[in-house]
Parts: C-alpha cells; sequence; structure tokens
C-alpha cells in the first residue's frame, strides 16, 4: 500500500522557520518526481515545489524563490521542505504528492502550517 | 504558464451523470494534465490523468463510474451514476517542464 506521511507543521512567527517532512512507503521512491502543494483555508490548491527523481532538478512557484528548499533523501524514502522567513500569506495546509507524469499520482494527508504572531 | 480554467459549481442529481470541464489556454507546450478529487475536510485524491494516445490512466481504486475524455484545449471529467459521496471539489491539473498549474476547482454539488 502507498502511504505518503507529512509532518513537521505547527505555529511559527512571522520570519520563523519550519522544515516539513514526507515518509513514503509502498513505492521505490527514488523512480519519481515529487512535489509539495499548499492549501490555504478556503481556497484551492497551489503547487509549491517539484523535484526530480535524484534530486538535481528543481523548481518553485515564484512567491517561494529563495525562502523555500525542496530537498529529498532516497535512502530514507524522505521528502523535505524547509521553510525560511515564514510570512502570513503561507498559512496553509502542505501536502506531499507523488508526480503523476511517469505513472499515477499519491497524495498524502497534509501537514497544517500557521504563520502567525 | 498556461492558464487552467473550470468552472467554479456544478451540480447534478443522484444516480445522474455530470461532465466537469477543464480548458486549458494556447500558446504553452503542455506535457500531462490530470484531474484529482478532494472531499469536504479531506486531502486530495488523484482521479487519472490523460495520456498522449487519448487514452487516461485511473488512480488506484477509481471506480469505473469516472472517465475522461478530450477535445481540442477541452478536458473532461465525467462521473455516471454520481452517488452523494461524489459530492466533492474538482481539480485540474497540468504541467510542462517542472512547474505544476492548478484550476481553481469546481464544487461539485450532488442533489
Amino acid at each position: 500500500e502507498v502511504q505518503l506521511v507529512e509532518s513537521g507543521g505547527g505555529l511559527v512567527q512571522p520570519g520563523g522557520s519550519l522544515r516539513l517532512s514526507c515518509a513514503v512507503s509502498g513505492f521505490t521512491f527514488g523512480d519519481y518526481w515529487m512535489s509539495w502543494v499548499r492549501q490555504a483555508p478556503g481556497k484551492g490548491l497551489e503547487w509549491v515545489a517539484n523535484i526530480n527523481e535524484d534530486g538535481s532538478r528543481k523548481y518553485y512557484v515564484d512567491s517561494v524563490k529563495g525562502r523555500f528548499a525542496i530537498s529529498r533523501d532516497n535512502a530514507k524514502q524522505s521528502l523535505y521542505l524547509q521553510m525560511n522567513s515564514l510570512r502570513g500569506e503561507d498559512t496553509a495546509i502542505y501536502f506531499c504528492a507523488r508526480s503523476p507524469t511517469s505513472n499515477i499520482g499519491y497524495w498524502g494527508q497534509g501537514t497544517l502550517v500557521t504563520v502567525s504572531s | 504558464q498556461p492558464v487552467v480554467t473550470q468552472s467554479p459549481s456544478a451540480s447534478a442529481s443522484l444516480g445522474a451523470s455530470v461532465k466537469l470541464t477543464c480548458t486549458l489556454s494556447s500558446g504553452h507546450s503542455i506535457y500531462g494534465i490530470a484531474w484529482h478529487q478532494q472531499q469536504p475536510e479531506k486531502g486530495p485524491r488523484y482521479l487519472l490523468k490523460f495520456n498522449s494516445d487519448g487514452s487516461h490512466t485511473k488512480g488506484d481504486g477509481i471506480p469505473d463510474r469516472f472517465s475522461g475524455s478530450s477535445s481540442g484545449a477541452e478536458y473532461y471529467l465525467t462521473i455516471s451514476s454520481l452517488q452523494s459521496e461524489d459530492e466533492a471539489d474538482y481539480f485540474c491539473q497540468t504541467w510542462g517542464t517542472g512547474p505544476w498549474v492548478f484550476g481553481g476547482g469546481t464544487r461539485l454539488t450532488v442533489l
């Protein structure tokens, strides 16, 4: 059974940092592009970042460039999102997703990040 | 970046069929399109993606009631024999070389 389990969310003050993790099981993690997608309260889905199979290519939405960093550890079957200089508009549920580009997609259940003083 | 347009809402009766539409802007290299479902208070669920040969590939456990089709720049998700649990938000997604783009979503109400 494929599972993607996010962790690391919480309440953080503006300007602070958080590191999200996504633990994957049920498939060979290193064979797939992975992504982070977020959903602000009451809003739609917003793609945040992608990373290719070996971590050599990374893409970000403009609003997080220079502040967020996506990474992966294939040996640990884990995906990460380092979030720095957090702003109120970063408040959202953050989902880990396996890209459907080469096969079918999967989603995690999400982890809530709240940026507030 | 391509623009992905979806109607904000749709409704249909229990047991009926509904066809949701996703329209892609022109002038961009599109590698793929997928549909996702998000039931209330839950995470998204991958439904299907469109393949280059016009077929579609569904996700694990997705019922046969869900199907995809396309015509030009329009990509459709048809749900037949509507059930109460189909009441959800449906998001269209496209991708090129790296970045993804989501449509604003269609909220489906099952009457």
